[in-house]
């Protein structure tokens, strides 16, 4: 089964610094991983997704993420953090299309907090 | 992107009462997926409803615990069977867009007393 690992429960950084939210993945095949942001009694919004292509994808919201095989990683990542950008994020993957199944698996999630 | 309404956005309810929550999509979509998460945590799914079939539950969902409906390709309906205080949760239903972008509702708070 595939699964996600975030391994910060909270990131902390100042605002106008790069922030970086850690996500790694298990899965067997070609990962189709996500990033969704929520914020305070909202749903989830999705920021971007990988498939195929690119290891760096970009998102929503000047937010970007690097996928690295090699290291089953997914970080999220942006160059300069607002103070808006405070909230909870979550990784996600889902099952290849062959195998029929299409819901998501989610990570932990990771609090970002922004200090201006 | 699909736009998502869910309604209640909340309720509170007793203990062995349940709740009918509604999921209402802006376009016709295949599947329907209903998510809990429960207070501080992380999305679980509950299960997967295409339209003209039976949902298709995760392990340790019951239908009985919590049916579901999908009467047509924007609508679904997640009931939450006598209800206990380890409900409490907000429910979420998503749904697939043909780019694979899976888009959320703003959720259901749920607290039973």
């Amino acid at each position: 089964a595939q699964s996600v690992a975030q391994p910060e429960d909270q990131v902390n950084v100042a605002e106008g610094n790069p922030l970086t939210v850690k996500c790694t993945y298990s899965v067997s095949g070609n990962p189709y991983l996500f990033w969704y942001v929520q914020y305070p009694n909202r749903g989830l919004q999705f920021l971007l997704k990988y498939i195929t292509g690119d290891n760096l994808v970009k998102g929503s919201y000047g937010f970007e993420a690097e996928f690295n095989k090699s290291q089953t990683s997914f970080h999220l990542k942006k160059p300069s953090a607002l103070v808006s950008d405070s909230a909870l994020y979550f990784c996600a993957v889902r099952d290849p299309y062959y195998t029929g199944r299409r819901a998501l698996t989610f990570g932990s999630g990771t609090r970002l907090q922004v200090q201006p | 992107s699909a736009v998502i309404s869910q309604k209640p956005s909340r309720d509170i309810c007793q203990r062995g009462t349940s709740l009918t929550i509604q999921c209402q999509v802006d376009s016709q979509v295949t599947m329907m997926f209903w998510y809990r998460q429960q207070p501080g945590q992380s999305l679980t799914l509950i299960a997967t409803a295409n339209q003209g079939s039976e949902a298709t539950y995760e392990s340790g969902f019951v239908i009985d615990k919590f049916p579901i409906s999908r009467p047509n390709l924007t609508f679904s309906t997640l009931t939450v069977s006598n209800l206990s205080p380890e409900d409490s949760s907000i429910y979420l239903c998503s749904v697939e867009d043909p780019q694979g972008e899976q888009y959320f509702g703003p959720g259901t708070r749920l607290t039973v007393t």
